[in-house]
């Protein structure tokens, strides 16, 4: 259990629709991140956020849209849903700052979105 | 800007024998580290090892190593004795030690172990 905690685990929605996945990160961890793995791809870098404050951007479509929260969970906001948004959406968080560069991202087990 | 090559979509090992996935990367940044995850086909993502860009030894965990040359820019992950249990998607990733801090991930090796 990498302490990360995404919810929920499977998503079937419509084309259009608008759905919200959530995380909560590991006890202590500052920074939240989202990537989208499609299909047999690599992990796409979407956007991080460290203390409540987006620190960067990656490819997040401008129809996605992220915050995290004083208590620190983070929430992934999809919209105007595509065939091609169906992909395995990870959290990671990780402890941040100059020293931090030797510690791990820990992943949550990820939110499988499909849609139909 | 960062990046992180895989140039090896799928490999096949015999079961017991090593195989050696590679991983090169590119950054200006002098600090920053190297990270391997293993993702079964259950799907969740499992860090195996760290190489720091100062360290001087090459990082081992286990069955795992990590061979870093760093003139090259290269992080070859070395699994010995492979298991069956090590059929999976293997990803090489990069965090540098300023900006963001955000992790950059490699398009991954899948491997395949025979019995």
């Amino acid at each position: 259990d990498s302490g990360v905690t995404q919810t929920p685990k499977h998503l079937i929605t419509a084309t259009g629709q608008r759905v919200t996945l959530r995380c909560s990160p590991r006890s202590g961890d500052l920074s939240v991140y989202w990537y989208q793995q499609s299909l047999d791809q690599g992990l796409q870098f979407l956007i991080q956020y460290y203390n409540g404050e987006e620190r960067a951007k990656g490819n997040i479509l401008e129809r996605f849209s992220a915050q995290q929260f004083p208590d620190l969970h983070s929430e992934l906001n999809l919209s105007s849903l595509e065939l091609g948004d169906s992909a395995l959406y990870f959290c990671a968080s990780s402890a941040q700052g100059a020293g931090g560069i030797n510690t791990e991202a820990f992943f949550g087990q990820g939110t499988r979105l499909t849609v139909v | 800007a960062q990046k992180i090559t895989q140039t090896q979509p799928g490999m096949f090992v015999q079961e017991k024998e090593a195989v050696t996935l590679d991983c090169t990367y590119d950054t200006s940044d002098p600090s920053y580290g190297l990270f391997w995850y293993k993702q079964p086909s259950s799907g969740e993502m499992i860090f195996l090892i760290y190489q720091g860009s100062y360290d001087q030894q090459n990082a081992t965990e286990g069955r795992y190593s990590l061979n870093f040359q760093k003139a090259r820019k290269s992080a070859n992950l070395v699994i010995s004795a492979s298991q069956l249990g090590d059929s999976a998607m293997y990803f090489c990733a990069m965090r540098e030690g300023s900006g963001t801090y955000k992790y950059i991930f490699g398009t991954g090796t899948r491997l395949k172990v025979l019995a």
